[in-house]
């Protein structure tokens, strides 16, 4: 089983809103991964938790706040967004990211929540 | 010099044929190198991944990697329409974990 989910599925918001995007996994994996990808590019890495502690910040603007609660969950804390943030947001997982093992770094996709900022 | 290039596309090929996308990159240390699909609208989707020289298999798909020229490919056997999408090569380089994508080429497999 490879599966990731991803709530909601789309999310409009307004830019003094505050939303949160959450996302699970059930593979017992270690790392969790947001990305954030626009049209028509690769998905860009925003954050990464490993063994649930924030370990990689890609100099993401402070509007956007992650939180890892446990092993299994991820939560994305949205705040006075801007339209240019209007993007589909990913979470990803995989096995480990300190096993040095090739196949730990596997990552694996949730479907992803849409988000529109008006 | 980007980290890893790809042809944007679009590729296009008859639905039977083979479909043969390519990807370079520039960290020679690199050591673990993945194929994702993603259709229009939908995330990412693992189709194959790669460690060692060679060719690695599964089902229609052949993983081709060669370290020395620092190219990876995929080739698609038997294309169908429904593989038409863009697929995404992705590198982890050396001494990171964090993984590195092509822009991506899209693949339009025509009846």
């Amino acid at each position: 089983d490879t599966e990731v989910t991803q709530t909601p599925k789309h999310l409009v918001m307004g830019m003094t809103n505050k939303k949160s995007l959450k996302c699970e996994q059930h593979m017992g994996h270690r790392a969790m991964y947001w990305y954030k990808q626009k049209a028509k590019k690769p998905p860009e890495l925003m954050f990464v938790y490993s063994y649930e502690k924030l370990s990689i910040n890609e100099s993401v603007p402070s509007r956007f706040s992650p939180e890892c609660p446990n092993s299994s969950l991820l939560n994305l804390h949205l705040h006075a967004l801007q339209p240019e943030d209007s993007a589909l947001y990913l979470c990803a997982s995989s096995q480990d990211r300190t096993s040095g093992r090739a196949s730990s770094y596997e990552q694996y996709f949730g479907p992803g929540t849409r988000l529109t900022v008006t | 010099q980007k980290e890893v290039e790809q042809n944007s596309g679009p590729l296009s090929v008859p639905e039977g044929a083979i479909a043969s996308l390519n990807c370079t990159y520039s960290d020679r240390g690199s050591q673990s190198f993945f194929w994702y699909r993603q259709y229009s609208g939908k995330s990412p989707e693992l189709i194959m991944f790669i460690y060692s020289n060679g060719d690695k298999e599964d089902g229609r798909f052949t993983a081709q990697l060669n370290k020395a020229s620092q190219y990876v490919s995929l080739l698609i056997r038997d294309s169908q329409p429904s593989d038409s999408a863009t697929y995404l090569c992705a590198v982890i380089p050396y001494n990171t974990d964090k993984l590195i994508f092509g822009t991506g080429t899209r693949l339009q497999v025509f009846p």
